[in-house]
């Protein structure tokens, strides 16, 4: 398997421009998750899916930030338009909805920088 | 407002020495604790977890120990290595969610 895969690693913009993040779960995990890591907060949640549905959103900062997951296989999160206190390493995660002993597997993570 | 809280943000401890890092929490709902261990541009992966009818759960030179009273729980490394230098996450959930809340970390680098 080869875990959950994010992408770009890394995402160089501009402040106002809109950025897109990648995932793709573990293949069978039906709960897929987004975090994002500041020194300030650690990793905070924004937002999770079960089945592809959207259960919990209320870590999203705001309305500039959305996320999708059009199936079991891709989920996106996308900040339009960005701005520099956005910047931050994005993960992603998946489980398998119930099976509580190890957690979440992560992805590598994304970078953005938005200058 | 954190409802899982590291406070000490780094920790250095010498190789072989044991290192201990701390977690509190604030929800009497968590009902399951895990610690995550993180590499430079790497995501977090699992290390060990305890259930709240545990008070301690082993796993080689990792042990976490869980106070549900002082809602307190601790990691400690036993002996550590310089290949534990890592930033280490906590992490809980409550029954019926399948959300985890972390806190914002503890540094730990093992000095050879």
């Amino acid at each position: 398997d080869a875990g959950v895969i994010q992408s770009p690693r890394h995402e160089v913009t501009e402040m106002g421009q809109e950025v897109t993040l990648r995932c793709k779960p573990i293949s069978g995990h039906n709960s897929l998750f987004w975090y994002r890591q500041t020194m300030m907060r650690g990793l905070e949640l924004l937002i999770y899916f079960n089945n592809n549905v959207p259960i919990d959103d209320s870590g999203m900062p705001e309305d500039r930030f959305s996320a999708k997951m059009p199936n079991a296989s891709f989920s996106t999160l996308k900040i339009q338009p960005s701005e520099p206190r956005d910047s931050a390493v994005y993960f992603c995660a998946s489980s398998l909805a119930g099976s509580r002993p190890y957690g979440y597997t992560f992805g590598s993570g994304t970078r953005l920088t938005v200058v | 407002d954190q409802q899982v809280k590291q406070n000490s943000p780094s920790l250095s401890v010498q190789e072989g020495r044991i290192s201990i890092l701390n977690c509190d929490y604030t929800n009497s709902m968590f009902d399951y604790f895990l610690w995550y261990k993180k590499y430079p541009a790497e995501g977090p992966t699992f290390l060990i977890s305890i259930s709240s009818i545990k008070d301690k759960n082993e796993d080689g030179r990792f042990t976490v120990f869980l106070n549900k009273s002082a809602k307190h729980l601790s990691l400690h490394i036993v002996p550590s290595q310089p290949g534990d230098s890592a930033v280490y996450f906590c992490a809980a959930s409550s029954s019926g969610t399948y959300k985890y809340i972390f806190g914002t970390g503890t540094r730990l680098k093992v000095l050879a």
